[in-house]
């Protein structure tokens, strides 16, 4: 049973399009994340919600719109794509309360805009 | 300067070998530090963490803290081709009531059988 599992895996689209990933974790945590890896493999953090509400947004775009509907989901909707959005999109959740939480990663969802 | 700094490799190594991989980091805030391992084309898995400067052992892996000179490491003793992977350190600090996770760049290591 996947613990946070991400849809789609692969997303190829073009230049313009508006495109959503979505993300759900069965582990009963209450913050989710989105993080974004770069070809160079560097993992920055996008978004941190807590129990639905927005924590964290590290000066995203605001073309990147993320929407929880509940704890368990985490969506990232995406408008306008642009080249430079090629990468690979990490969903993540983790209990809140103890700064040694392990976060759990889903296995990526590869966005190429074309 | 980067909050997190790490060589991002890659390093090759044959099979048995010791691997030594290290961070440096700025932000004194940070209060635990991690390590995650990536296989390719998966999502990143907690392999270690520590809270206090000094050593913390795990079958063939140690993760070593020193805060006085905010420089991490993680070494993996005969190392082997299973563990071909990219590394990724991670250190915690909290953000307006949320944890948050601020990864090195990752070192992509090679064990050759």
């Amino acid at each position: 049973d996947t613990a946070v599992s991400q849809t789609p895996k692969y997303l190829v689209t073009q230049m313009g399009n508006d495109k959503s990933i979505k993300c759900e974790q069965n582990l009963g945590h209450d913050t989710m994340y989105w993080y974004k890896q770069d070809s160079k493999k560097f993992l920055k953090i996008m978004f941190s919600y807590n129990n639905k509400e927005l924590i964290i947004n590290e000066t995203v775009p605001n073309r990147f719109s993320p929407k929880s509907p509940d704890k368990a989901h985490l969506n990232l909707h995406i408008n306008s794509l642009e080249l430079g959005d090629s990468a690979v999109y990490f969903c993540a959740s983790s209990q809140t309360g103890a700064l040694n939480t392990e976060a759990f990663f889903g296995q990526g969802t590869r966005l190429t805009v074309v | 300067q980067k909050e997190v700094e790490q060589d991002p490799g890659p390093l090759s190594v044959p099979e048995g070998a010791i691997v030594s991989l290290n961070c440096t980091y700025s932000n004194s805030a940070f209060q635990y530090f991690m390590w995650y391992r990536q296989y390719s084309r998966k999502g990143p898995e907690l392999l270690m963490y520590t809270y206090s400067s000094g050593n913390k052992e795990d079958g063939r892996f140690t993760a070593q803290v020193d805060k006085s000179s905010k420089y991490i490491s993680l070494f993996i003793r005969d190392s082997q081709p299973s563990d071909s992977a990219t590394y990724l350190c991670a250190m915690t600090t909290s953000q307006g009531g949320s944890e948050k996770l601020v990864f090195g760049k990752g070192t992509k290591l090679t064990v050759n059988p």
